[in-house]
């Protein structure tokens, strides 16, 4: 069975630093590039991030560039969000989403259940 | 950034309903559109790729169509399983966007 699974997700003071992570197993994780997608309470989605299969290209959304790092070990067939200086608009549910090999484009599938991320003194 | 916005905002139907989406890009986007469905506490799920393929596994009532700037995604017969919130999401250009979603209940 295709699984994504997050962690790492809790309360944090404004200022301070999470990291998540995200469990791959069922597919070959070392072949998907990988993406954090977050959608804030009662919002729509927003994409933050992706890597690809070898960690070669990254990109990060306007809205976290220079404070959140993506990473993954494909040994350990994991991704992980390093997230710093956060602030109370990064207060969201943070998906980690799979984008299929070969695919001709960037649509999201597998997607994890989510980890709630609030940022609040 | 490529904007994408959806019409309506919400709508009210009944099981058995027809039921369309729009969905509309700042620029043109080729057919390089995806629809997701999600539900309350639950991850989004992809309904459809590249504006009008079925993602393996989703019902046939699901259609999407469109190219360029409009996109409509269609519920031929609507189910009690449908209600949800439905969103599209543009992949021509990075960063990818999504629209701000269309929320499906019960009339």
């Amino acid at each position: 069975e295709v699984q994504l699974v997050e962690s790492g997700g809790g309360l944090v003071k404004p200022g301070g630093s999470l990291r998540l992570s995200c469990a791959a197993s069922g597919f070959t994780f070392s072949s998907y590039s990988m993406n954090w997608v977050r959608q804030a309470p009662g919002k729509g989605l927003e994409w933050v991030s992706s890597i690809s299969s070898s960690s070669s290209y990254i990109y990060y959304a306007d809205s976290v560039k220079g404070r959140f790092t993506i990473s993954r070990d494909n040994a350990k067939n994991s991704l992980y969000l390093q997230m710093n200086s956060l602030r109370a608009e990064d207060t969201a549910v943070y998906y980690c989403a799979g984008v299929v090999p070969a695919a001709m484009g960037d649509w999201f599938d597998p997607w994890g259940q989510g980890t709630l991320v609030t940022v609040s003194s | 950034a490529i904007r994408m916005t959806q019409s309506p905002s919400s709508l009210s139907a009944s099981t058995g309903d027809r039921v369309t989406i729009t969905c509309r890009a700042s620029q043109g986007i080729s057919s390089y559109l995806a629809w997701y469905q999600q539900k309350p506490g639950k991850a989004p799920k992809l309904l459809i790729y590249a504006a009008s393929t079925l993602q393996s596994g989703v019902p046939s009532r699901f259609s999407g169509s469109g190219s360029g700037t409009d996109f409509t995604l269609t519920i031929s017969c609507l189910q009690s399983e449908d209600f949800a919130t439905y969103y599209c999401q543009q992949y021509y250009s990075y960063p990818p966007t999504f629209g701000p979603g269309t929320k499906v209940d019960i009339k």
